[in-house]
């Protein structure tokens, strides 16, 4: 069954650092989609991507962040200046069709630590 | 904007208890709901998902969900739970109504279920 894949798992990074977090989401989806969890707290909803812009972006995603697809298979996620706060886990999805109401398919996260 | 609420932060049951999760959701127009399921130290897996029709709908791994439109709840029940059945349980939420697919998580419940 196709699934969505992260890369890397974990990511260590000191504060002030760029870091970019890559997804390759099932290959015939068309939605895009980045959520967090901070340790302890609930899975909330970043930004949504199709055909090549932003949909939708919560205002957790501000200037720092941004995402795109640079080629035809991957979704990256770039934080640009780290802060602490921004330690958590990442959850990349997809979803099918040009219904946004599909099911979104997570892929495992990328726990994101930053010193 | 919706919201998700679900009642039970953590819930601890025997083996071969029953189980009932609550989740309650606040939005003005037509939503989707999900239930998913996040094992230790693995990604959030679709349990079940109601998007119209018969409002009792079943999942994986004898998971079952009932949507009661007038009390906005969409509880999630199990007749009888397994040790394997230890995981957070999110419930959330996409509205019908908007073309961005942006998913709304509860807080989570974690169950442990002692065997």
């Amino acid at each position: 069954e196709p699934e969505v894949t992260q890369t890397p798992s974990h990511q260590v990074t000191q504060m002030g650092q760029e870091v970019i977090l890559r997804c390759v989401p099932i290959s015939n989806h068309l939605y895009f989609y980045w959520y967090r969890q901070i340790l302890g707290q609930k899975v909330e909803f970043l930004v949504s991507f199709y055909n090549n812009e932003i949909s939708e972006k919560s205002e957790i995603f501000d200037d720092q962040f941004s995402v795109e697809r640079p080629d035809g298979s991957n979704f990256t996620l770039k934080i640009r200046s780290t802060k602490l706060e921004d330690s958590a886990m990442y959850f990349c999805a997809s979803s099918e069709g040009t219904d946004p109401t599909n099911t979104q398919y997570f892929g495992p996260g990328t726990r994101l630590t930053v010193l | 904007a919706q919201s998700v609420s679900q009642h039970n932060h953590h819930v601890i049951l025997s083996e071969a208890a029953s189980l009932e999760l609550g989740c309650n959701y606040s939005y003005g127009g037509t939503v989707n709901l999900f239930w998913y399921v996040q094992y230790p130290g693995q990604h959030l897996q679709l349990l079940l998902k109601y998007f119209s029709g018969d409002p009792l709908v079943k999942g994986i791994k004898g998971f079952e969900a009932e949507f009661i439109k007038s009390k906005f709840s969409f509880n999630l029940r199990k007749p009888s739970v397994q040790w394997s059945d230890t995981a957070e349980y999110f419930c959330a939420v996409n509205a019908q109504d908007t073309n961005a697919g942006k998913s709304t998580f509860g807080d989570g419940t974690t169950l442990t279920v002692k065997p």
